[in-house]
């Protein structure tokens, strides 16, 4: 089975600039959560979606946003990307995220700089 | 800003000595589980706890859980230099999300 495949694992970015970052869950999870870590604050939530909805979302500014496809695979996009913003961004899946089955699988994340 | 804390920041350890860290959260939980993370890499998934269970073991990790106190501690027992790694607890409340801890950064010396 595979596991959770984050793209791309590199990203160099401009000040100013905008980018996506894509995560495709284990199949049959449909639950997709991402996750801001850097040294300064930690893993910070950012957003959860579940079948197509957005349940969750984390404090960050409206310059966050994420979809969830039909598939289970999920986007996530940083608008007028500020030098605070690189970071690891990781994704998580999960079968559900009630009930007992509530394990979050992670991708190996996507490494994003800001210049 | 985290859901809870984790305790110690940092551990050294000699190879075959056992390691535990300790963790603390703020709201009330369906689950806690822990996290294992190797040097920016994506975290890896040890143990999950449901908030009915007092502890729980799997291979060389035993974890606990107090509700009353909002505490949860990780027991690596017989370390190894491949347990160096930062280690997270996470629980999980009624929200969806996960809510991590600072994060224990474990070095096992050989």
């Amino acid at each position: 089975k595979a596991g959770v495949t984050q793209t791309p694992r590199y990203l160099i970015k401009t000040r100013g600039q905008q980018v996506t970052l894509s995560c495709s869950p284990i199949s049959g999870h449909r639950s997709v959560s991402w996750y801001q870590q850097t040294p300064g604050q930690g893993l910070q939530f950012l957003f959860e979606y579940f079948s197509e909805t957005q349940r969750n979302k984390g404090n960050f500014p409206g310059r966050f946003s994420g979809r969830q496809f039909s598939n289970s695979r999920s986007e996530m996009n940083v608008s007028t990307l500020e030098l605070g913003d690189s970071a690891l961004y990781l994704c998580a899946s999960s079968l559900t995220t009630s009930g007992t089955n509530t394990e979050a699988f992670f991708g190996q994340g996507t490494r994003l700089t800001v210049v | 800003s985290q859901q809870g804390e984790e305790d110690p920041q940092a551990l050294s350890i000699q190879e075959g000595e056992n390691a535990t860290m300790n963790c603390s959260y703020k709201t009330s939980i369906n689950n806690l589980q822990w996290y294992r993370q190797n040097s920016g890499r994506g975290l890896v998934h040890l143990i999950l706890i449901r908030s009915n269970e007092r502890e729980k073991h799997s291979g060389r990790l035993r974890v606990t859980l107090d509700t009353s106190k909002k505490s949860s501690s990780l027991l690596i027992t017989a370390s190894r230099a491949a347990d160096t790694a930062s280690y997270f607890c996470a629980s999980r409340g009624d929200d969806y999300k996960l809510s991590f801890g600072a994060g224990t950064t474990v070095t096992v010396r050989a």
